[in-house]
């Protein structure tokens, strides 16, 4: 079956930097990502997709980038900010609508 | 546009008893609503993919005696936890997914926390 997942937790980052969160999958045949934020006890909220045919996406202050030789998947967030503090999950999809999300990296941001 | 909402955003109820949460679509018909269940400091789990007018499509593992779900029409989806048990208690969000063109975006509610005590 299709697994997507994180590396990392946790990430910590100082107010300004720019952040990068990771993500690996397993299955080739997942052809469709997105990343989502999710703040506390709320639901996910979207913030850049990209599709297996392309390499790279910037959206407003994020960048999404896709290797598909390494099934890996990264989120750029630019000049973080206090508001960027969630937990972000990437997810895949491999043409039936359904997503599969992976665990999630919580991003702190240090003022 | 694109807003999907839930209700009630939280539930106490005894064990034993059942516990239905709704998802509605306010400004979009979905043909495709999901739900989901997340544990405390986990992600997403899919349950099931609901149809609007057909069976819901479970996920393996997830019973469907246990977890009813009804699409009776294009903005409105309901779970119906039955016999809630303790460990059914959980974060529930549903998403809904817009028709257009070919995209598989999905719009997600605000969730429902559900404390079986």
């Amino acid at each position: 079956g299709e697994n997507v997942g994180l590396h990392l937790p946790t990430l910590s980052v100082q107010e300004g930097d720019n952040s990068i969160i990771n993500c690996a999958y397993s299955n080739s045949a997942s052809d469709y990502f997105i990343w989502y934020k999710q703040e506390s006890g709320k639901g996910p909220q979207f913030i850049i997709d990209i599709r297996s045919n392309m390499d790279k996406r910037q959206g407003q202050r994020v960048t999404v980038l896709l290797n598909k030789t390494v099934k890996h998947l990264s989120l750029q967030i630019a000049a973080t900010q206090p508001g960027d503090s969630a937990v972000y999950f990437c997810a895949g999809s491999k043409g039936s609508y359904k997503l599969i999300f992976g665990s999630g990296t919580r991003l702190l941001v240090r003022p | 546009g694109a807003v999907v909402s839930q209700h009630p955003s939280w539930v106490i109820c005894k064990s034993g008893t059942s516990v239905k949460i709704e998802c509605r679509s306010l400004d979009f018909q979905a043909t495709t609503m999901f739900w989901y269940r997340q544990f405390p400091k986990q992600s997403l789990m899919l349950m099931a993919t609901s149809n609007e007018g057909s069976k819901a499509t479970y996920e393996q593992g997830v019973e469907k005696d246990k977890f009813l779900i009804n699409h009776a029409s294009l903005t409105l989806s309901t779970l119906t936890v039955t016999s809630a048990h303790p460990e059914d208690s959980s974060f529930y969000i549903c998403s809904a997914r817009a028709p257009r063109d070919l995209s598989y975006e999905q719009y997600f509610g605000p969730g429902t926390r559900l404390t079986v005590t």
